[in-house]
């Protein structure tokens, strides 16, 4: 089974802005659907948004749709996060994971997922 | 938006017994409902997609039913790795993606 693996933790200033990367490796990258979920501190997960890279528009939600920027680069087979203006309550773990079918759909369950990015905001 | 909601949000079983946790939505899913386990410190791992089938190497002691707006993830003979918190997910309908909020399996 391919492996994602997430950039390391960020300490980040408020309105400040963190990017995460998220790596593919086994090559299964360009029709698969990728979504990114954070998790607050003993919180459960919100879906944020998702981005297939052989579609140029990725999707978000409403919640992030000001501040998030999804990006994909087939070359390293890496997807990015970039969540801008960022505030205390940004402070959660962010993961990546991948939808099961290479279809170009969101519509299916996660089945790899990368190990968590941490990303502290303080001021 | 598709609501999941999750019950009970704790669940205190002894090692060897069962637990049965219920996930609910707010519109009918079909039977496109998945189950993730997750422990402390790492990454969900899916369990049960298409409300009942086994993900690869999940074994037979995790079961899945249901479809519409009512499910459940059946834990038959609880080891001590099963201690964790479980979310369901629901893939019918988008954006967003939604989860539930989680029950917590807990040592009694």
């Amino acid at each position: 089974q391919d492996q994602m693996v997430q950039s390391g933790t960020a300490v980040m200033r408020t309105g400040s802005s963190v990017k995460v990367s998220c790596k593919v490796s086994g090559g299964s990258f360009w029709n698969y659907a990728f979504s990114w979920m954070r998790q607050a501190p003993g919180q459960g997960l919100e879906w944020m948004g998702g981005i297939i890279p052989s579609i140029p528009t990725p999707k978000y939600s409403q919640k992030f749709q000001d501040r998030l920027t999804l990006s994909a680069d087939e070359s390293t087979s890496t997807t990015y996060l970039e969540l801008s203006s960022l505030r205390s309550d940004d402070t959660a773990v962010y993961f990546c994971a991948r939808g099961s079918e290479d279809s170009g759909s969101y519509l299916h369950p996660l089945d790899s997922w990368g190990q968590g990015t941490l990303v502290i905001v303080s001021s | 938006e598709i609501v999941m909601t999750q019950s009970p949000v704790t669940l205190s079983v002894s090692p060897g017994e069962g637990a049965t946790l219920s996930c609910r939505a707010s519109q009918s899913v079909g039977r496109s409902l998945a189950w993730y386990q997750q422990k402390p410190g790492q990454a969900p791992r899916l369990l049960i997609y298409g409300a009942s089938t086994r993900a690869t190497g999940i074994p037979a002691r995790f079961s899945g039913s249901g479809s519409g707006t009512e499910f459940t993830l059946t834990l038959s003979s609880l080891q001590s790795e099963d201690f964790a918190v479980y979310y369901c997910h629901q893939y019918f309908s988008w954006p967003p993606l939604t989860f539930g909020g989680g029950t917590k399996v807990e040592i009694k």
